[in-house]
């Protein structure tokens, strides 16, 4: 039982490069987020999913795009990178029920030069 | 939007005292998360609060929602450096019951 996973764990892009990050899941959990992290801001969600198929804008969708085309997996997608994306990018899911404690992944950290 | 503030930012105890974190909703609390992150790592799921007056404890960490479900606190007892890394508070809310997190407390624990 892995949990959470993330790929890649590190990534340096130029600016105007697009890049995937996937994040999957073996809990057969529902929901899915994005979330990113920055110095002294704590994580702001990106884009969520609540099943298969869907997905949702969070607090910061500008320059992202995610999807969830099968329920163990959730991607997150910069077509064109700016520096501003330069962040550690969290994946998480939870079964989406009344507690709904949520499980992370070990993050992936992004440079866009 | 709901808005969380931790305080402080960061800590530095001895090892073996004590220390509490806090935090601090803009808004009712209908669920408050603590999570601990080490560096270059995950979120770790410590507890999590639901009801006023609620107190939890783990081990040597011990974290309660006051009465007016506005305000968190997490308390260790007898601090080791294994508890030292950035610690988050988070609130539950919206359609997709997505988090809201505070900007962490990082704490450092001398040997």
């Amino acid at each position: 039982n892995a949990g959470v996973t993330q790929t890649p764990k590190f990534r340096v892009l130029k600016t105007g490069q697009s890049m995937t990050l996937l994040c999957a899941q073996d809990m057969n959990h529902e929901y899915m987020y994005w979330y990113r992290q920055d110095p002294g801001m704590g994580l702001r969600l990106i884009h969520y999913s609540v099943g298969e198929g869907t997905t949702a804008k969070g607090e910061v969708p500008d320059g992202y795009n995610v999807s969830r085309l099968k329920k163990q997996n959730f991607l997150l997608g910069l077509e064109s990178a700016a520096p501003s994306q330069t962040s550690v990018y969290f994946c998480a899911s939870s079964y989406g029920d009344s507690r709904n404690e949520q499980f992370f992944g070990p993050g992936t950290r992004l440079t866009v030069l | 939007s709901q808005e969380l503030e931790q305080s402080p930012q960061s800590l530095i105890v001895q090892e073996g005292k004590n220390l509490t974190i806090n935090c601090t909703s803009s808004k009712t609390l209908y669920g408050l998360y603590w999570y601990k992150q080490k560096y270059g790592e995950g979120l770790i799921f410590l507890m999590m609060l639901q009801k006023g007056g609620e107190e939890k404890s783990h081990e040597k960490i011990t974290a309660k929602l006051d009465e007016k479900k506005q305000q968190s606190s997490l308390h260790i007892t007898a601090s080791q450096p294994s508890h030292a890394g950035i610690y988050l508070c988070g609130a539950l809310g919206g359609s997709a019951r997505q988090l809201t997190f505070g900007s962490g407390t990082q704490l450092t624990v001398l040997p």
